[in-house]
């Protein structure tokens, strides 16, 4: 139980496009997902949460206008990497908590390796 | 304010030997502490976690964890060690004063050799 995917798997795109990666919680309702960029043998960075039917909550650092995030259903969320350049390339990974406990554990999509030519 | 170290970038051990990956934390409440595993090109996989009760605490694929509040440490642990546990390990913590966020540590690359 507790499945996430994250989808695509890999993107290379030209500079300038625009990417969207979906998140789905598969056979349960996620009230709140997290977006992750992680750079190569480093740690995890969170980039924002996501709350479903509400606005995203940013890190500090994290451009809102970049980072399209939307979270519209219980099962979905997107992340939307807006005019990327090759600077945006970078692994992003997707997390779900099941319910509103705290201290339930993040479940995680395989990730999104995302290439800007 | 809070934070999660985990003072191995590398650990080597040889199959069928015990391995420990180091962490040890600092927050300002009580911590709520969290293990994950990540494989090349995947998401993490949570193996275990700490949130009050026994110290030791067992998880998935034969890992256990002790949480020691003297030393503020939570290393993972393994009796014997698998090739096919070579991986990247994450330890990360909340506190209950801080509660909105986990806080990650920088990875610890362990390898198992055969």
């Amino acid at each position: 139980g507790a499945v996430v995917s994250q989808h695509p798997s890999r993107v290379i795109c030209k500079s300038g496009t625009s990417v969207k990666i979906e998140c789905r919680s598969l056979d349960f309702q996620a009230t709140t997902m997290f977006w992750y960029r992680q750079f190569p043998k480093q740690s995890l960075m969170l980039m924002a949460t996501s709350n479903e039917g509400s606005k995203a909550t940013y890190e500090q650092g994290v451009e809102k206008d970049k980072f399209l995030i939307n979270h519209a259903s219980l099962t979905l969320s997107t992340l939307t990497v807006t005019s990327a350049h090759p600077e945006d390339s970078s692994f992003y990974i997707c997390s779900a908590r099941v319910g509103t406990d705290l201290n339930q554990p993040q479940h995680f999509g395989d990730g999104t390796r995302l290439s800007i030519l | 304010a809070q934070s999660v170290a985990q003072p191995e970038d590398q650990v080597n051990v040889a199959e069928g030997n015990p391995l420990t990956v180091k962490c040890t934390y600092s927050v300002s409440g009580n911590p709520y502490l969290f293990w994950y595993v990540q494989y090349p090109n995947r998401g993490l996989q949570f193996l275990l976690k700490y949130i009050t009760g026994d110290n030791l605490v067992k998880g998935s694929y034969g890992f256990e964890a002790e949480f020691n509040k003297s030393q503020t440490s939570f290393h993972l642990k393994k009796p014997s060690a698998l090739v096919s546990d070579s991986a990247l390990y994450f330890c990360a913590v909340r506190d209950d004063m801080n509660n909105r966020k986990l806080i990650w540590g920088l990875g610890t690359s362990l390898a198992v050799n055969p």
